[in-house]
């Protein structure tokens, strides 16, 4: 059974900030991995989707990567701004189950 | 605009009470899902449907039942036998072959009174 996994579960940084979040996932054999972000009270948004066969995808200032052989993707975002500030999940996808696995989510503060 | 549309945004349910909460997509979309998330957790996965007239339990259906008489409406009712029903209840659609997108709706929180 895949099981992602999010740390940290909260993070705070400066405005401007270049981050991180990272996620990893057990069984690498997987579709796709896409990351959400979820603002309190609502509903989850996808920023990025990665095919199984992909590396990584960019949309604006953000970046995601995925390795599958590591298990694990990241999450890159230029410059934060405070506006950025949301829960960020990720999910993976695999070939044998028609669901996605989805990680607790960094609670992610950018402070002005 | 497409998308998806839950309905009511908060609910109280009785003790013994089913209570029935709607979900409505117009992205012509033929899978839909129904998602619990529990502070501090992720998603966790109630029924989808891939098609009409027919859904899939997921890991934690035990108190939940489904319907999908029309390929935009898959409605979740939270039955008397789901003993912790408090949670942010989502629903999610996509297009098939597991490829694509998941788009949400904006959520429906359900209380016990």
């Amino acid at each position: 059974k895949q099981e992602v996994t999010q740390i940290p579960a909260a993070l705070s940084v400066p405005e401007g900030e270049n981050l991180v979040l990272n996620c990893s996932f057990t069984d690498s054999a997987i579709y796709n991995l896409q990351w959400f972000r979820q603002d309190p009270g609502k509903g989850l948004t996808s920023l990025l989707l990665i095919q199984s066969s992909q590396r990584e995808q960019t949309s604006g200032r953000l970046n995601a990567s995925l390795d599958k052989s590591s298990g694990r993707s990241t999450l890159y975002i230029a410059a934060s701004q405070p506006g950025d500030s949301a829960t960020y999940l990720c999910a993976a996808e695999t070939y044998n189950n028609n669901d996605m696995r989805f990680g607790a989510g960094t609670r992610l503060t950018v402070k002005p | 605009d497409g998308g998806i549309t839950q309905s009511p945004k908060y609910l109280f349910r009785k003790e013994g009470q089913n209570v029935t909460l709607s979900c409505e997509q117009n992205l012509n979309h033929d899978a839909m899902y129904w998602y619990r998330q529990d502070p501090g957790q992720g998603l966790r996965l109630i029924y989808y449907s891939q098609i009409v007239n027919d859904f899939q339990k997921g890991d934690i259906a035990e108190g939940y039942s489904v319907s999908r008489e029309k390929k935009e409406s898959f409605p979740l009712t939270v039955t008397s036998a789901q003993k912790n029903p408090t949670a942010f209840y989502l629903c999610a659609s996509s297009t098939q072959g597991g490829d694509e997108k998941l788009f949400f709706g904006s959520g429906t929180q359900l209380s016990v009174l």
